[in-house]
């Protein structure tokens, strides 16, 4: 019954990698997003999609590419993995293109050595 | 830049006391409000939205709004430990880009 989930829950690799994370919603949702949230706890939107169309590219290094394949998917591809990626990934979603709140996924803890 | 402004804390208050957590925004065409708490190690989760001037008051938590002062703030009344978390301020501006302040810490110390 998991509204808003992600997967890999933890993520180890070594810079110069490749990496996806994937985002699910059940909640029916038009709206989904990926944010960045570093050490200091910021959390920072990377990209937002309303129904499969881009709508947010924040300023974002190009090797993030996210991909919606439908509403309810979200994924988020990364190339060349940096130390500086290290972060907590969340997915979220909400209705009406961000004029309503955001449910949250439980994160991904990316880790790059 | 829209910026959204919140003191990092931590604020500390006594077990039955009343939180008090603010946050400026820069937008003036910010639209929606919303306050999350995130516990250490766990995803954002909404407590309250408010979309209008005024207060709205759900249980112990009360969301105050004043746009002509771009100021929105939280009250947590009957403060508990469990209570203790980061509450993330978060404002929808007029293009719908969310943005969140930095989060301030309360400690709730029985």
């Amino acid at each position: 019954d998991t509204a808003v989930s992600q997967t890999p829950k933890y993520l180890v690799t070594q810079m110069g990698n490749d990496k996806s994370i994937k985002c699910e919603q059940n909640l029916g949702h038009d709206t989904m997003y990926w944010y960045k949230q570093d050490s200091k706890k910021f959390l920072k939107i990377m990209f937002s999609y309303n129904n499969k169309e881009l709508i947010i590219n924040e300023t974002v290094p190009n090797r993030f590419s996210p991909k919606s394949p439908d509403k309810a998917h979200l994924n988020l591809h990364i190339n060349s993995l940096e130390l500086g990626d290290s972060a907590v990934y969340f997915c979220a979603s909400s209705q009406g293109q961000g004029r309503r709140e955001q449910y949250f996924g439980p994160g991904t803890r990316l880790t790059v050595t | 830049q829209k910026e959204v402004e919140q003191n990092s804390g931590p604020l500390s208050v006594p077990e039955g006391a009343i939180a008090s957590l603010n946050c400026t925004y820069s937008d003036r065409g910010s639209q929606s409000f919303f306050w999350y708490r995130q516990y250490s190690g766990k995803s954002p989760e909404l407590i309250m939205s408010i979309y209008s001037n005024g207060d709205k008051e759900d249980g112990r938590f009360t969301a105050q709004l004043n746009k002509a002062s771009q100021y929105v703030s939280l009250l947590i009344r009957d403060s508990q430990p469990s209570d203790s978390a980061t509450y993330l301020c978060a404002v929808n501006g007029g293009s719908y880009i969310p943005t969140f302040g930095r989060g301030t810490s309360l400690i709730v110390h029985p």
